[in-house]
């Protein structure tokens, strides 16, 4: 069965560059690997998805090795707003429906 | 305004007494998730509904019950509620093509349910 895993929390300061890694070494083939950020009191909200190499959107970027074992979302000039909790998602193997969330990275953005 | 909603947002009830948590999506999704959230253990997936009629447990189902008879609305069932069911429950709907984890998750703004 897939699994995911995360850093528990990372601190970086306004500015910085942030990369967060997930390994997800069971990932099925067909599978993306799916980013989300979530505040405090709020359902998360999707970041960024990718299948293979290199992901940009206006907010992110998603890097994925050749063996998609792991998966690394970069959060560019971050800022204090950007203090959120981190999940990255995907399938749990055999099901098209179920679903593995990362147990999140707590990022801690610091003036 | 493409959206999910959840009722009630914060509930505070006993054991043993049947609540009813709902869920309403206006995006025509197929595919619906109900997770709880608890501290230190992320998002855990507790049924999903693949389309009207179709639902299956996720990872922990056990206390809960589920119904899809329309499209739209995914309630969530606590038949008799006990206090390791406190927890901030969200539901989440995608438009179910194709593998669920390949399809954007949207998200309500969560249930806060504590039973005393």
């Amino acid at each position: 069965l897939a699994k995911t895993t995360q850093p528990i929390s990372m601190d970086s300061y306004e500015g910085q560059e942030v990369n967060i890694t997930c390994s997800h070494n069971n990932i099925a083939t067909n599978d993306y690997i799916t980013w989300y950020q979530q505040f405090p009191s709020q359902g998360p909200r999707f970041i960024i998805q990718g299948y293979k190499t290199k992901v940009t959107n206006e907010v992110a970027s998603l890097f994925i090795p050749a063996d998609r074992k792991s998966s690394t979302l970069s959060l560019p000039r971050v800022s204090l707003s950007d203090t959120a909790v981190y999940y990255c998602l995907v399938g749990a193997g055999d099901s098209n429906y179920q679903l593995i969330w990362g147990a999140g990275t707590k990022l801690i953005i610091k003036p | 305004e493409a959206q999910v909603t959840q009722n009630p947002r914060y509930l505070i009830t006993v054991t043993g007494k049947k609540l009813t948590v709902t869920c309403s999506q206006n995006m025509n999704h197929e595919y619906m998730s109900w997770y709880r959230q608890d501290p230190g253990l992320g998002l855990r997936q507790i049924y999903y509904s693949m389309n009207v009629e179709v639902t299956d447990k996720g990872d922990v189902p056990e206390g809960y019950k589920v119904s899809r008879k329309e499209k739209r609305n995914f309630p969530l069932i606590l038949e008799s509620p006990s206090p390791n069911q406190t927890s901030l429950y969200f539901c989440a709907s995608s438009l179910g093509v194709g593998r669920a984890s390949n399809q954007p998750q949207h998200f309500g703004d969560g249930t806060r349910l504590s039973i005393l």
